[in-house]
């Protein structure tokens, strides 16, 4: 079984501070990890994933995420929040096995504050 | 063109009526999925059609009936819904995974909003 867990529903920072998302996740194989954002009204967007290879992850807006594997971690950063970056986040771990089933943690909301 | 589209955007309906929440993609996925999100929570996934065959029905009602006409459209048959039901609907997308890199992130549509009265 595969589950992911999100520290913090809530996280707030200001502008041009450093965001910080945590995930943790469990999974019995090595798994394929993904962040999605959500600004509100909308469907889930992928900021980017980690299947294999390098354990640092560039992804769209700025965002990377390391894979720590001793630490069966996948945080989220960007070193400058801006106001555009208020949504909901939610890390997601898979399996990566044919068309199947992805566990989404249970979402962080940043506050971006000016 | 890397878009999931959803139609409608929003959807009142009572518990006796019949309606349908439609999605399509035209990325060569042969993966769709149908997901019900509810405010503040995750996405719940529902159902996966996976080379238009169903792979995965998350015990869901019989209330909730899912479709895949062809490799680009999945339908979702409504009836007979409960005031519980309202939520968002979310229609996603992925390439399926054959064991290789792991390609199967996927790409959502932006919603239906349904609001059963």
């Amino acid at each position: 079984a595969q589950s992911v867990t999100q520290l913090g529903s809530h996280v707030s920072v200001s502008e041009g501070a450093l965001v910080l998302l945590r995930c943790n996740y469990s999974s019995s194989v090595p798994p394929y990890l993904f962040w999605y954002v959500q600004y509100p009204n909308q469907g889930l967007q992928l900021l980017l994933k980690y299947t294999t290879g390098a354990t640092l992850v560039k992804g769209i807006n700025g965002f990377e995420a390391e894979f720590k594997k001793s630490e069966t971690s996948f945080h989220l950063t960007k070193p400058s929040a801006h106001m555009s970056d208020a949504a909901e986040y939610f890390c997601a771990v898979s399996r990566g096995t044919n068309a199947g089933k992805s566990t989404f943690g249970d979402g962080t909301t940043l506050t971006v504050k000016p | 063109d890397t878009e999931v589209t959803q139609t409608p955007k929003h959807l009142v309906m009572g518990m006796t009526n019949k309606k349908s929440l439609k999605c399509e993609q035209h990325m060569g996925h042969r993966a769709m999925y149908w997901y019900k999100q509810k405010a503040k929570k995750p996405p719940e996934l529902m159902f996966v059609y996976s080379y238009e065959k169903l792979s995965i029905n998350e015990s869901v009602p019989s209330r909730f009936s899912p479709e895949c006409p062809n490799s680009s459209l999945l339908n979702l048959h409504l009836h007979a819904l409960q005031p519980e039901d309202s939520a968002l609907y979310l229609c996603a997308s992925s390439q399926v995974d054959l064991g290789l890199a792991g390609h199967n992130e996927q790409f959502f549509g932006p919603g239906t909003r349904l609001t059963v009265l």
